[in-house]
Protein backbone atom coordinates (compact mmCIF):
# COMPACT_ATOMS: atom_id res chain seq x y z
CA UNK A 1 0.00 0.00 0.00
CA UNK A 2 1.39 3.45 -1.13
CA UNK A 3 2.61 5.61 1.83
CA UNK A 4 -0.16 8.38 0.99
CA UNK A 5 -3.32 7.40 -1.11
CA UNK A 6 -5.52 10.32 -2.43
CA UNK A 7 -9.34 9.55 -3.75
CA UNK A 8 -10.83 9.94 -6.29
CA UNK A 9 -7.97 9.76 -9.14
CA UNK A 10 -9.95 11.68 -11.51
CA UNK A 11 -13.08 14.03 -10.61
CA UNK A 12 -15.34 15.87 -13.36
CA UNK A 13 -17.93 18.09 -11.77
CA UNK A 14 -20.26 21.46 -12.51
CA UNK A 15 -19.53 24.68 -11.06
CA UNK A 16 -22.73 24.40 -9.11
CA UNK A 17 -22.24 20.67 -7.08
CA UNK A 18 -20.28 20.01 -4.22
CA UNK A 19 -17.70 17.15 -4.16
CA UNK A 20 -15.03 16.42 -1.59
CA UNK A 21 -11.27 14.91 -2.18
CA UNK A 22 -9.81 12.90 0.54
CA UNK A 23 -6.41 11.90 1.45
CA UNK A 24 -4.84 9.32 3.97
CA UNK A 25 -1.56 8.78 4.94
CA UNK A 26 0.34 5.55 6.57
CA UNK A 27 3.55 7.27 7.34
CA UNK A 28 2.69 8.18 11.00
CA UNK A 29 3.53 11.82 9.76
CA UNK A 30 2.02 14.70 11.26
CA UNK A 31 2.24 17.15 8.65
CA UNK A 32 -0.40 17.20 5.47
CA UNK A 33 -0.31 19.62 2.95
CA UNK A 34 -2.64 20.42 -0.03
CA UNK A 35 -1.21 21.71 -3.23
CA UNK A 36 -2.63 23.04 -6.60
CA UNK A 37 -0.54 21.69 -9.83
CA UNK A 38 -1.97 23.90 -12.87
CA UNK A 39 -0.16 23.58 -16.78
CA UNK A 40 2.51 26.14 -17.37
CA UNK A 41 2.40 27.25 -13.64
CA UNK A 42 4.70 26.45 -10.39
CA UNK A 43 3.19 24.15 -7.67
CA UNK A 44 1.26 26.02 -5.34
CA UNK A 45 0.84 25.27 -1.72
CA UNK A 46 -2.47 25.90 -0.49
CA UNK A 47 -3.04 24.79 2.79
CA UNK A 48 -1.06 23.04 5.59
CA UNK A 49 -1.56 21.24 8.94
CA UNK A 50 0.44 20.08 12.28
CA UNK A 51 -0.79 17.42 14.82
CA UNK A 52 -4.83 18.47 13.08
CA UNK A 53 -4.17 22.19 13.30
CA UNK A 54 -4.05 24.17 10.06
CA UNK A 55 -0.73 26.73 10.23
CA UNK A 56 -1.13 28.37 6.62
CA UNK A 57 -4.02 29.04 4.19
CA UNK A 58 -1.85 30.41 1.38
CA UNK A 59 -5.17 33.35 0.52
CA UNK A 60 -6.75 30.32 -1.13
CA UNK A 61 -10.74 31.20 -1.96
CA UNK A 62 -13.33 30.20 0.52
CA UNK A 63 -14.67 27.79 -2.25
CA UNK A 64 -12.34 25.38 -1.10
CA UNK A 65 -12.50 24.36 2.63
CA UNK A 66 -10.08 21.96 4.30
CA UNK A 67 -10.76 19.45 6.99
CA UNK A 68 -8.21 17.44 9.07
CA UNK A 69 -9.85 15.12 11.78
CA UNK A 70 -6.51 13.67 12.91
CA UNK A 71 -2.84 13.24 11.39
CA UNK A 72 -3.62 10.62 9.09
CA UNK A 73 -6.55 12.00 7.28
CA UNK A 74 -7.40 15.20 5.37
CA UNK A 75 -9.70 16.42 3.07
CA UNK A 76 -10.54 19.10 0.55
CA UNK A 77 -14.04 20.45 0.06
CA UNK A 78 -15.09 21.66 -2.89
CA UNK A 79 -18.20 23.84 -3.56
CA UNK A 80 -19.33 26.47 -6.78
CA UNK A 81 -16.05 26.12 -8.35
CA UNK A 82 -14.87 27.84 -11.44
CA UNK A 83 -13.58 26.42 -14.97
CA UNK A 84 -9.95 27.66 -13.71
CA UNK A 85 -9.52 25.97 -10.53
CA UNK A 86 -9.39 22.58 -13.09
CA UNK A 87 -5.72 21.14 -11.91
CA UNK A 88 -4.17 18.38 -10.06
CA UNK A 89 -4.88 18.22 -6.96
CA UNK A 90 -1.58 16.74 -4.44
CA UNK A 91 -2.00 15.98 -1.01
CA UNK A 92 1.57 15.60 0.99
CA UNK A 93 2.87 14.69 4.52
CA UNK A 94 5.64 15.41 6.28
CA UNK A 95 7.03 14.55 9.88
CA UNK A 96 6.26 17.32 11.24
CA UNK A 97 6.51 21.33 9.44
CA UNK A 98 9.52 22.18 12.09
CA UNK A 99 11.31 19.26 10.56
CA UNK A 100 12.95 20.99 8.14
CA UNK A 101 15.18 18.88 6.47
CA UNK A 102 12.89 15.77 6.55
CA UNK A 103 10.89 15.35 3.03
CA UNK A 104 7.68 15.53 1.73
CA UNK A 105 5.50 12.48 0.62
CA UNK A 106 3.01 13.03 -2.58
CA UNK A 107 0.13 11.29 -3.03
CA UNK A 108 -0.79 10.30 -6.92
CA UNK A 109 -3.19 13.42 -6.90
CA UNK A 110 -6.85 14.15 -7.89
CA UNK A 111 -7.67 15.32 -11.65
CA UNK A 112 -9.96 17.86 -11.56
CA UNK A 113 -12.63 19.29 -13.95
CA UNK A 114 -14.83 21.32 -13.60
CA UNK A 115 -17.59 21.64 -16.71
CA UNK B 1 12.19 36.60 -0.47
CA UNK B 2 13.63 32.52 -0.68
CA UNK B 3 13.04 31.63 -4.43
CA UNK B 4 13.94 28.38 -6.99
CA UNK B 5 14.60 29.02 -10.47
CA UNK B 6 15.26 26.03 -12.82
CA UNK B 7 16.56 26.18 -16.42
CA UNK B 8 13.29 26.04 -19.02
CA UNK B 9 12.53 23.15 -20.99
CA UNK B 10 11.30 20.60 -22.29
CA UNK B 11 14.98 19.04 -22.13
CA UNK B 12 14.90 16.13 -25.02
CA UNK B 13 18.13 13.94 -24.97
CA UNK B 14 19.01 10.52 -26.68
CA UNK B 15 19.14 7.33 -24.42
CA UNK B 16 22.52 7.32 -22.75
CA UNK B 17 23.39 10.84 -22.75
CA UNK B 18 24.68 13.27 -20.43
CA UNK B 19 22.34 14.88 -18.51
CA UNK B 20 22.40 18.08 -16.72
CA UNK B 21 19.38 20.25 -15.59
CA UNK B 22 20.28 23.56 -13.72
CA UNK B 23 18.99 24.92 -10.57
CA UNK B 24 20.01 28.05 -8.98
CA UNK B 25 18.31 29.78 -5.59
CA UNK B 26 17.93 32.64 -3.77
CA UNK B 27 17.70 32.54 0.23
CA UNK B 28 19.30 33.89 3.35
CA UNK B 29 21.66 31.66 5.63
CA UNK B 30 21.96 27.86 4.66
CA UNK B 31 18.87 26.48 2.76
CA UNK B 32 18.15 22.55 2.74
CA UNK B 33 18.21 21.80 -1.10
CA UNK B 34 16.37 18.92 -2.87
CA UNK B 35 15.09 17.22 -6.81
CA UNK B 36 11.70 15.94 -6.73
CA UNK B 37 10.65 13.92 -9.73
CA UNK B 38 7.49 13.35 -11.29
CA UNK B 39 6.19 10.75 -13.95
CA UNK B 40 3.59 10.94 -16.27
CA UNK B 41 0.27 10.49 -14.32
CA UNK B 42 2.10 10.38 -10.73
CA UNK B 43 2.88 12.59 -8.03
CA UNK B 44 6.09 13.69 -7.10
CA UNK B 45 8.74 11.58 -5.29
CA UNK B 46 11.55 12.83 -3.53
CA UNK B 47 15.01 11.75 -5.93
CA UNK B 48 17.74 13.54 -3.75
CA UNK B 49 19.04 15.93 -1.24
CA UNK B 50 21.49 17.95 0.61
CA UNK B 51 21.07 19.76 3.55
CA UNK B 52 24.35 21.55 4.07
CA UNK B 53 27.25 23.43 1.52
CA UNK B 54 29.46 21.23 -0.88
CA UNK B 55 27.25 18.16 0.34
CA UNK B 56 26.37 15.64 -2.99
CA UNK B 57 22.92 14.15 -3.00
CA UNK B 58 22.59 10.88 -5.40
CA UNK B 59 20.56 8.48 -6.14
CA UNK B 60 19.30 6.56 -8.61
CA UNK B 61 22.29 7.52 -11.06
CA UNK B 62 21.54 11.05 -10.56
CA UNK B 63 24.00 13.42 -8.49
CA UNK B 64 23.53 16.77 -7.85
CA UNK B 65 26.08 19.20 -5.39
CA UNK B 66 25.13 22.05 -3.33
CA UNK B 67 27.43 24.92 -4.18
CA UNK B 68 26.83 28.06 -2.27
CA UNK B 69 29.44 30.19 -3.97
CA UNK B 70 27.58 30.27 -7.06
CA UNK B 71 24.17 29.12 -5.57
CA UNK B 72 23.49 26.15 -7.15
CA UNK B 73 22.33 22.64 -7.14
CA UNK B 74 22.24 21.29 -10.89
CA UNK B 75 21.40 17.80 -11.30
CA UNK B 76 23.64 15.63 -13.23
CA UNK B 77 23.09 11.81 -14.58
CA UNK B 78 26.00 10.61 -16.56
CA UNK B 79 23.64 7.97 -18.88
CA UNK B 80 19.52 8.51 -19.09
CA UNK B 81 17.44 6.17 -20.10
CA UNK B 82 13.59 6.33 -21.51
CA UNK B 83 12.43 5.65 -17.79
CA UNK B 84 13.81 8.86 -16.79
CA UNK B 85 11.64 10.92 -18.75
CA UNK B 86 9.78 13.03 -16.35
CA UNK B 87 9.49 16.95 -14.47
CA UNK B 88 12.33 17.53 -12.41
CA UNK B 89 11.63 19.76 -9.68
CA UNK B 90 14.05 21.68 -7.57
CA UNK B 91 13.46 23.36 -4.04
CA UNK B 92 14.57 24.22 -1.42
CA UNK B 93 13.61 24.45 2.14
CA UNK B 94 14.89 26.93 5.34
CA UNK B 95 14.02 27.52 8.86
CA UNK B 96 13.62 31.10 9.46
CA UNK B 97 11.73 33.42 11.82
CA UNK B 98 8.27 33.23 11.05
CA UNK B 99 8.18 30.01 8.42
CA UNK B 100 8.48 26.66 9.27
CA UNK B 101 10.15 24.86 6.54
CA UNK B 102 7.68 25.54 3.78
CA UNK B 103 9.15 23.93 0.43
CA UNK B 104 9.74 26.33 -2.03
CA UNK B 105 9.58 24.83 -5.42
CA UNK B 106 11.22 25.63 -9.31
CA UNK B 107 8.84 25.76 -12.11
CA UNK B 108 10.12 22.01 -13.21
CA UNK B 109 11.85 21.07 -16.02
CA UNK B 110 10.36 18.42 -18.25
CA UNK B 111 12.72 15.91 -20.29
CA UNK B 112 12.12 13.68 -22.68
CA UNK B 113 14.57 10.48 -23.40
CA UNK B 114 14.26 9.37 -26.83
CA UNK B 115 15.44 5.84 -27.55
Amino acid sequence: ETGVTQTPRHLVMGMTNKKSLKCEQHLGHNAMYWYKQSAKKPLELMFVYNFKEQTENNSVPSRFSPECPNSSHLFLHLHTLQPEDSALYLCASSQDIRAYNSPLHFGNGTRLTVT
Amino acid sequence: GNSVTQMEGPVTLSEEAFLTINCTYTATGYPSLFWYVQYPGEGLQLLLKATKADDKGSNKGFEATYRKETTSFHLEKGSVQVSDSAVYFCALTHLFSGNTGKLIFGQGTTLQVKP
